[in-house]
């Protein structure tokens, strides 16, 4: 069975430094991985994946995260944190279409405050 | 596109009573998922349809919870009688089975307090 750890659940940084929210997974195949964000009172929103190709994929919001296949980590980076980026941070795994259908496992998520 | 669209945002009943929440899934989205998110679990996968299918109803908690989607544009998710500890943020999404690695597009939620 798949799984997602996110090891911090909370984060504090201030505007303008730089971020990285943990995520490891388990799967036992080549995963597809994604890293979803939730406002307060607001669904999630899709921020970026990873199927193939380039370990290293860009997103929305000026986010980047890199898949580590030795590491079974996906971490998501920001080079600069803006005031708007504070919320809840998911990350997902998926099981390839012939694995499990399409059913993503959620980590239990990162709350990531930013201070002024 | 209208979205994921939930009803209603907010529902408030009594222990015992029944509650029916709601979801219309993006049109040509044929995957649907329910998700319930507390505080203490995260987020937990309910139950998840393909074409009006029931795939996977591993997550359902007990027999008070029953889903359906009698169509492709809608899916009820029923908790009869409802208890306190059944109060949560439920969540539906959906995606295009077969091309779901394009991700979900989730709801705003249904937050259902039970006392």
């Amino acid at each position: 069975a798949q799984s997602v750890t996110q090891p911090d659940i909370h984060i504090t940084v201030s505007e303008g430094a730089s971020l990285e929210l943990r995520c490891n997974y388990s799967y036992g195949a080549t995963p597809y991985l994604f890293w979803y964000v939730q406002s307060p009172g607001q669904g999630l929103q899709l921020l970026l994946k990873y199927f193939s190709g380039d370990t290293l994929v860009q997103g929305i919001k000026g986010f980047e995260a890199e898949f580590k296949r030795s590491q079974s980590s996906f971490n998501l980076r920001k080079p600069s944190v803006h005031w708007s980026d504070a919320a809840e941070y998911f990350c997902a795994v998926g099981a390839g279409l012939t694995g499990g259908g399409n059913k993503l496992t959620f980590g239990t998520g990162t709350q990531l405050k930013v201070e002024l | 596109d209208a979205g994921v669209i939930q009803s209603p945002r907010h529902e408030v009943t009594e222990m015992g009573q029944e509650v029916t929440l709601r979801c219309k899934p993006i049109s040509g989205h044929n995957s649907l998922f329910w998700y319930r998110q507390t505080m203490m679990r995260g987020l937990e996968l309910l139950i998840y349809f393909n074409n009006n299918v029931p795939i996977d109803d591993s997550g359902m908690p007990e027999d008070r919870f029953s889903a359906k989607m009698p169509n492709a544009s809608f899916s009820t998710l029923k908790i009869q009688p409802s208890e306190p500890r059944d109060s949560a943020v439920y969540f539906c999404a959906s995606t295009s089975a077969g091309t779901y690695v394009r991700g979900y597009t989730f709801g705003s939620g249904t937050r259902l307090t039970v006392v």
